[in-house]
């Protein structure tokens, strides 16, 4: 596609449900990450895939968060038994994976946990 | 460590005046900076990067940024405000390490309001 796409848009889930968040990267773009924005906050960093190397998982806040990347495709970012302090946008950006190349941004999925 | 520091959470200026929004950075080595531009319910969008050639780099709709070794700064400027640039402003540092992780490391934003 053109740009960055994310899904869902918006998800609402209880306490300790599990959710998955999905990334659609621009097309031949081998470097993908995921950021959390909390509410009046900056973007905090999460993770990052590039290509069929070991994902760079040093910004995971806790074992209940993962992701998965197949190749340079889709991505999906896991939070299980969700807490209410998981509730921010979740934003995924994608580049041409140079140590310069600019990183775009996907719309992101704002997740409230009730 | 690399890090960016704005300068003002909030900057109010009325529409035809000039903007400046404030960014600090601190880096161990010669950065890769940006600046972002979130609108309301809408994606990131990059206004502008300094990746060490010209220090003063043009972006979209105007805006313009200068990068200053001494003082280590980066600030957004526009001479002209538009109704349209009201938005959250985002100073970004990349973070490079291992040869591998482009990390960003982005700045808590500035909101701008545009007063008519």
């Amino acid at each position: 596609g053109a740009g960055v796409s994310q899904s869902p848009s918006n998800k609402v889930t209880e306490k300790g449900k599990d959710v998955e968040l999905r990334c659609d990267p621009i097309s031949g773009h081998t470097a993908l990450y995921w950021y959390r924005q909390r509410l009046g906050q900056g973007l905090e960093f999460l993770i990052y895939f590039q290509g069929n190397s070991a994902p760079d998982k040093s910004g995971l806040p806790s074992d209940r968060f993962s992701a998965e990347r197949t190749g340079e495709s889709v991505s999906t970012l896991t939070i299980q038994r969700t807490q209410q302090e998981d509730s921010a946008v979740y934003l995924c950006a994608s580049s041409s994976g140079t140590s310069s190349g600019t990183q775009y941004f996907g719309p992101g999925t704002r997740l409230l946990v009730l | 460590a690399q890090s960016v520091t704005q300068l003002d959470s909030h900057v109010s200026v009325s529409e035809g005046t000039p903007v400046l929004l404030r960014c600090n950075y601190s880096s161990s080595y010669s950065p890769s900076l940006f600046w972002y531009v979130q609108h309301p319910n809408k994606g990131l969008q990059l206004l502008l990067k300094y990746t060490s050639a010209a220090t003063l780099v043009k972006g979209i709709n105007g805006f313009e940024a200068e990068f200053k070794k001494s003082e280590t700064s980066f600030h957004l400027t526009k001479p002209s405000a538009h109704m349209s640039d009201a938005a959250e402003y985002f100073c970004v540092v990349n973070r490079l390490y291992g040869g591998a992780t482009n990390k960003l490391i982005f700045g808590t934003g500035t909101l701008l309001a545009v007063q008519p």
